[in-house]
């Protein structure tokens, strides 16, 4: 089993439209939880941090439920801009190297 | 600039030659991390340098991959007799602290390596 599980979509929605996607985590001693964004051809960039009583940032909501270890990302409001690869990022206790998913990718359409 | 920077961005070769990859990281950062990723996959972690700490090497495929860091900034990923399997794009990252403090990595735009 992979450390890091993600679908890798493609996820295809409408503008406007309300989208998830879910991580999985093998590692019950992982304590940081990120999502980096990379659009196609260039380098991941930091999204946002998942924080475990979940937090918002303006039409992204990231979750963490460590019961069943997984994270989630919810886009409200897709615009064409958010069309991109969205990676799981896990960091372990007592690790300094991130672990990455192979990514969701996006693909937001007028 | 004040990112990090990568070079060469792209670089085709013969299988069995040698290739350097070079990642001149933010100034002031201590951490640097190279990742490689093949075409539809997720990053692979090949090798963390960490100030003056010996580093950690686990995730280099095999001995053909070395790197080295001199005076705690600009490193160079050395890839002896390349294969094709070695084709993907080099990912260098620094971080200011050692990642698991803020999570922040910051990449470089990568090296695209062709082995034909």
């Amino acid at each position: 089993r992979k450390e890091v599980e993600q679908d890798p979509g493609p996820f295809n929605v409408p503008e406007g439209a309300t989208v998830a996607f879910n991580c999985t985590y093998s590692n019950s001693a992982s304590q940081s939880f990120f999502w980096y964004r990379q659009d196609c051809r260039k380098e991941p960039k930091l999204l946002m941090s998942v924080y475990s009583s979940g937090n918002e940032d303006g039409r992204f909501t990231a979750q963490l439920n460590r019961a069943s270890q997984y994270i989630s990302l919810l886009i409200r409001d897709s615009k064409l801009s958010d069309s991109a690869t969205y990676l799981c990022v896990v960091l372990s206790g007592g690790s300094y190297i991130p672990t990455f998913g192979r990514g969701t990718s996006l693909i937001v359409h007028p | 600039g004040a990112g990090v920077s990568q070079s060469p961005s792209n670089k085709v070769t013969e299988k069995g030659k040698d290739v350097e990859l070079r990642c001149d990281p933010i100034s002031g950062h201590t951490a640097l991390y190279w990742y490689r990723q093949s075409l539809g996959q997720g990053l692979e972690f090949l090798i963390y340098f960490q100030g003056n700490s010996a580093p950690d090497k686990s995730g280099l495929p095999s001995d053909r991959f070395s790197a080295e860091r001199t005076g705690g900034s600009v490193s160079t990923l050395t890839i002896q007799r390349t294969q094709q399997e070695d084709s993907a794009v080099y990912l260098c990252a620094s971080s200011f602290m050692a990642g698991g403090v803020t999570g922040e990595l910051f990449f470089g735009e990568g090296s695209r390596l062709t082995v034909l």
